[in-house]
Order: C-alpha cells, then sequence, then structure tokens
C-alpha cells in the first residue's frame, strides 16, 4: 500500500529559527514533490526531486530513496514561511499521494 | 506570466443542481490533473488527462461526477447532482508529465446546501 507520513502535523518557531519538515513513504518512488499551501488557499510546488538534494533561496529539499525519506529545511525562517507544507511522493505513475501536511507557523 | 486559471471561484449551489467547474492550463502543458480537498480527507486525486485523452478517473464518483477535455485548453469537472458530502475546494493543475512539477489553479470553492 502506498503510504506517506509527514511529521511534525504542527510546528512553531521563532523568526530566524532552522525549520525541518520530514516525510516518510512505504515504497519505491519515481519522483517526490514538496508544496506550499498559503493560508488564502493557493498551492504552490515548491521542489520536485528524485534524488540529491535541491535548494531554491532559503528553501533546501533532500530525498534519501535508500531510506525512502525526504526532508524540507527552511533556514532563517520568516513570518511569511507560515503555510501548510505538504509532501506528495510519485508512487511510478504520474498520481501524487498526498500527505496530511505540516502547519508551520513563525512568531515574529 | 503563465498560470492556470479556474472558475468559477465560489460556487454555492443547492443539492440536485448542476455543478460545472473549468479549468484552463498552462499553454503548452500536455497533462491536466483535478483534485479535491476537503478538512476530513486532505488532497485526493479525481482523474487525470494526458493529450486530452483520460488516463485515470478512479478517483471520482462514477455515478454523478465526470470529467472531460474539450480541447487542450479547456479541462471541465462537472457534477450531477450535487451533494451536501460534495462541498469542498476543488484544484486543477497542469503540466508535462511525470518527471515534471505541477502548477496549481487557484481552486473552486464549491459549498453545496
Amino acid at each position: 500500500k502506498n503510504e506517506v507520513e509527514q511529521s511534525p502535523q504542527n510546528l512553531t518557531a521563532q523568526e530566524g529559527e532552522f525549520i525541518t519538515i520530514n516525510c516518510s513513504y512505504s515504497v519505491g518512488i519515481s519522483a517526490l514533490h514538496w508544496l506550499q499551501q498559503h493560508p488564502g488557499g493557493g498551492i504552490v510546488s515548491l521542489f520536485m526531486l528524485s534524488s540529491g538534494k535541491k535548494k531554491h533561496g532559503r528553501l533546501i529539499a533532500t530525498i534519501n530513496i535508500q531510506e525512502k525519506h525526504s526532508s524540507l529545511h527552511i533556514t532563517a525562517s520568516h513570518p511569511r514561511d507560515s503555510a501548510v507544507y505538504i509532501c506528495a511522493p510519485n508512487f511510478g505513475n504520474e498520481k501524487l499521494t498526498f500527505g496530511t501536511g505540516t502547519r508551520l507557523t513563525i512568531i515574529p | 506570466d503563465a498560470r492556470v486559471t479556474q472558475t468559477p471561484r465560489h460556487k454555492v449551489t443547492e443539492m440536485g443542481q448542476e455543478v460545472t467547474m473549468r479549468c484552463q492550463p498552462i499553454l503548452g502543458h500536455n497533462t491536466v490533473f483535478w483534485y479535491r480537498q476537503t478538512m476530513m480527507q486532505g488532497l485526493e486525486l479525481l482523474a487525470y488527462f494526458r493529450n486530452r485523452a483520460p488516463l485515470d478517473d478512479s478517483g471520482m464518483p462514477k455515478d454523478r461526477f465526470s470529467a472531460e477535455m474539450p480541447d487542450a485548453t479547456l479541462a471541465t469537472l462537472k457534477i450531477q447532482p450535487s451533494e451536501p458530502r460534495d462541498s469542498a475546494v476543488y484544484f486543477c493543475a497542469s503540466g508535462l508529465g511525470l518527471s515534471y512539477e505541477q502548477y496549481f489553479g487557484p481552486g473552486t470553492r464549491l459549498t453545496v446546501t
């Protein structure tokens, strides 16, 4: 069965802190997406990766295929980073399976 | 600035009425997805198309939902008859296929009373 687990479910941190959100999945995948959903509801694709590491500004995504695990890191967190972050693996087809999301709140 | 557009953005309707949601994918994208988001279930895939052909609609209740792509610039999702449990936000996304990221539209918030 294709399963996705994210942790933590909720995370509150002070501005400037280093943030890590974790995603584990049950079986082999072809790729994994990290999505950001803002309080207004819009969804933005942050990363799509199938191996190694990607970086966009203060965001870093890593994936370990052998351990079936991916992490999303935010350096120097800012209140505008407050959002829900969703991990979504591709289990060998084009259909994304979504994690339950991590609600991140950054306090000024 | 290419983006996926969806109409309407909000829809309130009574149980039993037909609802049609529309999506314009990004020009050049050949894969279109329909997702539904609820508080209870989170995000889930309803259907997706490649080059206008339906590839998978196993996530849709077949008796009341239908999805089509009349042309490359328009995807539609219809619910007939609508029920209160269909209340959700419906997102359309487009992309270039398996190895590419998906671009999401702003969503249609549907409320069925």
